[in-house]
């Protein structure tokens, strides 16, 4: 079993629908978790952090972590055709680990 | 300012070539990263430096030689490469201590071996 499962898609959804990507994991010390967006033939950007459990929104993107069921998720508000790129969750269990462990990626194509 | 800079954004090297790639970050971060990306692949970590000294080699094959000249530059010496080792490179960055963990990455190197 993977550390970090994430469904690879591909995630086809109309412009303007609200999208949803997920992450489980099953490393209870993960305490740091990041979502990126990386298009393609380009370096990941840094969508959402959040440290342990809670909510945190930013224009149109929510991030939500469950830590209790070892779940993250993130959500995209009215979502665009610019939306469609790769979407990678990324976790990590301590300050000064150096190690983040990386979803395979839900690559997503917004359809206008 | 969130960027990391890498140079050159493309390169193709034959198989004896000696070639470099260029990382730099000023965001006051101490810990620097090389990841190698394959098509469709997560990034995967091959270096990390934290305080200009090389806390991590993930077993990375003698040809890539890192080297951290300084607290905002970061290299990747390469020599003798393989044709498999074509891929994205990437450079990120972070803090090191006081509990933050954001990573923040480059837009990386194509590499190519011919």
């Amino acid at each position: 079993q993977k550390e970090v499962e994430q469904d690879p898609g591909p995630l086809s959804v109309p412009e303007g629908a609200i999208v949803s990507l997920n992450c489980t994991y099953s490393n209870s010390a993960f305490q740091y978790f990041m979502w990126y967006r990386q298009y393609s033939r380009k370096g990941p950007e840094l969508l959402m952090y959040t440290y342990s459990s809670g909510n945190k929104e930013d224009g149109r993107f929510t991030a939500q972590v469950d830590k209790s069921s070892k779940y993250i998720s993130l959500f995209i508000r009215d979502s665009q055709p610019s939306d469609s790129a790769t979407y990678l969750c990324a976790m990590s269990a301590a300050s000064g680990t150096y190690k983040y462990i990386f979803g395979t990626g839900t690559r997503l194509k917004v359809l206008a | 300012d969130t960027e990391v800079t890498q140079t050159p954004k493309h390169l193709v090297m034959g198989m004896t070539n000696k070639k470099s790639l260029k990382c730099e970050q000023h965001m006051g971060h101490r810990a620097m990263y090389w990841y190698k990306q394959k098509a469709k692949k997560p990034p995967e970590l091959m270096f990390v430096y934290s305080y200009e000294k090389l806390s991590i080699n993930e077993s990375v094959p003698s040809r890539f030689s890192p080297e951290c000249p300084n607290s905002s530059l970061l290299n990747l010496h390469l020599h003798a490469l393989q044709p498999e080792d074509s891929a994205l490179y990437l450079c990120a960055s972070s803090q090191v201590a006081g509990g933050v963990m954001e990573q923040y990455f480059g837009p990386g190197t194509r590499l190519t071996v011919t």
